[in-house]
């Protein structure tokens, strides 16, 4: 079954540091991977994705996301954290066992940054 | 432009009530999704749509309906409300599917509490 995994419910980071969010997947095949924000009280947001070509994604609002298929991880990448960066953070690849394309969600990191 | 519209933002229910979870999309998005999220749980999908008229279960659809009259509307019923079905629903469009790997426009949620 293809799955993805945030190893951390929460992450803390200070503003200006580099903040990395965590993201490991188990899919057979090449994955198809997303990251995703929820602000509060709002619903979620596209960042990335990496579908082929180039392991280092660019995405939205300064974050990135390095693909690493020896170590099956997608993390997710900021060099400098803002406290406006806090919100949920989810990664997600497409499931092909199914017509539909779904897509699996993980549980969710939440990422803090403190001024 | 509003994008993806979801009423009510907030309902409390008694157990064995029923009601519709509204959504509207006016970016004439031929996919719309039902998603529910439930903390630490990621999101879990119930329902979609390929098109008016069209729609198929997730893989949480037990206790709900869908119908796709329009393009625009997706609205989701649930008929005998149950403390099981006390979460956050999404709701979600693209203009051609996840499995073009497009990404997801997301509504703000309806968060639902079954008393």
């Amino acid at each position: 079954a293809q799955s993805v995994a945030q190893p951390e419910d929460q992450v803390n980071v200070a503003e200006g540091n580099p903040l990395t969010v965590k993201c490991t997947y188990s899919v057979s095949g090449n994955p198809y991977l997303f990251w995703y924000v929820q602000y509060p009280n709002r619903g979620l947001q596209f960042l990335l994705k990496y579908i082929t070509g180039d392991n280092l994604v660019k995405g939205s609002y300064g974050f990135e996301a390095e693909f690493n298929k020896s170590q099956t991880s997608f993390h997710l990448k900021k060099p400098s954290a803002l406290v406006s960066d806090s919100a949920l953070y989810f990664c997600a690849v497409r499931d092909f066992s199914s017509n539909t394309g779904k897509l699996i969600f993980g549980q969710g990191t939440t990422l803090q940054v403190k001024p | 432009n509003a994008g993806v519209t979801q009423t009510p933002k907030f309902r409390i229910l008694k157990i064995g009530q029923s009601m519709t979870l509204q959504c509207t999309q006016d970016m004439n998005h031929n996919y719309m999704y039902w998603y529910r999220q439930d903390p630490g749980m990621g999101l879990k999908l119930i329902y979609y749509s390929v098109g008016a008229g069209i729609t198929d279960k997730g893989e949480v659809p037990n206790g709900y309906n869908v119908s796709r009259s329009t393009t625009e509307d997706f609205p989701l019923r649930l008929e005998l409300a149950a403390p099981s079905q006390t979460s956050v629903y999404f709701c979600a469009s693209s203009p051609r599917g996840v499995a073009t790997n497009e990404k997801l426009f997301f509504g703000s949620g309806t968060q639902l509490s079954v008393l």
